[in-house]
């Protein structure tokens, strides 16, 4: 079967630094994605990985190794708005989306 | 910035009543989703769309939940008869056939059955 783990919760100060770690097991791989979603709201996009390597965007970092079937987000410079849940979804061989239950990342102050 | 619109927002409902839900996709992305999702999992889709064609329904419960994008723009979910079960926040999402094809989310209809 398809599978995606990831810690169901994390806690973390505010400024700190956070790593939100991912593991697939997948039918094929077309690429890798994380969103960020607020309690109550929809999942807002943050970031796409389809190579190895690292990937920056702001205080967002995401992390690929495709041959350990392994990403991580990074959360730099943690804002008490950083809080939230963090939800990695694997793209398999058919195209479609593979969904993780998501990481609630609580930030204490 | 173009959004994903649905209503309604919020739905309340009786057990065995009908409800529904619109979704209008960002203007030009071809492919769309429903999904649904219960408090700490992640979404789970149960139709998707390519224009006004199906392309996967394979985990909608088909008794009772029925889709349709008649004219490849927006879409309408329903739910006939509605179940305790049901109550969960239902997602519309849209994207751009491409390489990353991108999910993006409408703000979702919170459904609660009673």
């Amino acid at each position: 079967g398809q599978n995606i783990d990831q810690p169901t919760e994390m806690t973390a100060t505010e400024g700190a630094i956070v790593q939100i770690n991912c593991t697939y097991q997948t039918s094929g791989f077309n690429g890798l994605f994380w969103y960020q979603q607020h309690a109550g709201e929809a999942p807002t996009f943050l970031s796409y990985n389809v190579l190895d390597g690292l990937e920056e965007k702001g205080r967002f970092s995401s992390f690929l190794s495709r041959s350990k079937g392994y990403s991580y987000l990074l959360l730099k410079e943690l804002q008490m708005k950083d809080s939230a849940s963090y939800l990695c979804a694997v793209k398999d061989s058919n195209y479609q989306l593979i969904w993780g239950a998501g990481t609630k990342l609580i930030i204490k102050p | 910035e173009a959004e994903v619109a649905q209503s309604p927002r919020y739905k309340i409902t009786e057990k065995s009543q009908a409800v529904a839900f619109w979704c209008d996709p960002i203007s030009g992305h071809a492919t769309l989703y429903w999904y649904r999702q219960i408090l700490g999992q992640g979404p789970e889709l149960l139709v998707q769309f390519q224009d006004e064609s199906v392309v996967d329904d394979s985990q909608l419960p088909k008794d009772r939940f029925s889709a349709e994008r008649l004219k490849g723009v927006d879409s309408t979910l329903k739910i006939q008869p509605a179940e305790l079960g049901d109550s969960a926040m239902y997602l519309c999402a849209s994207s751009l056939p491409g390489e990353a094809d991108t999910q993006y989310f409408g703000p979702g209809t919170r459904l609660t059955v009673l």
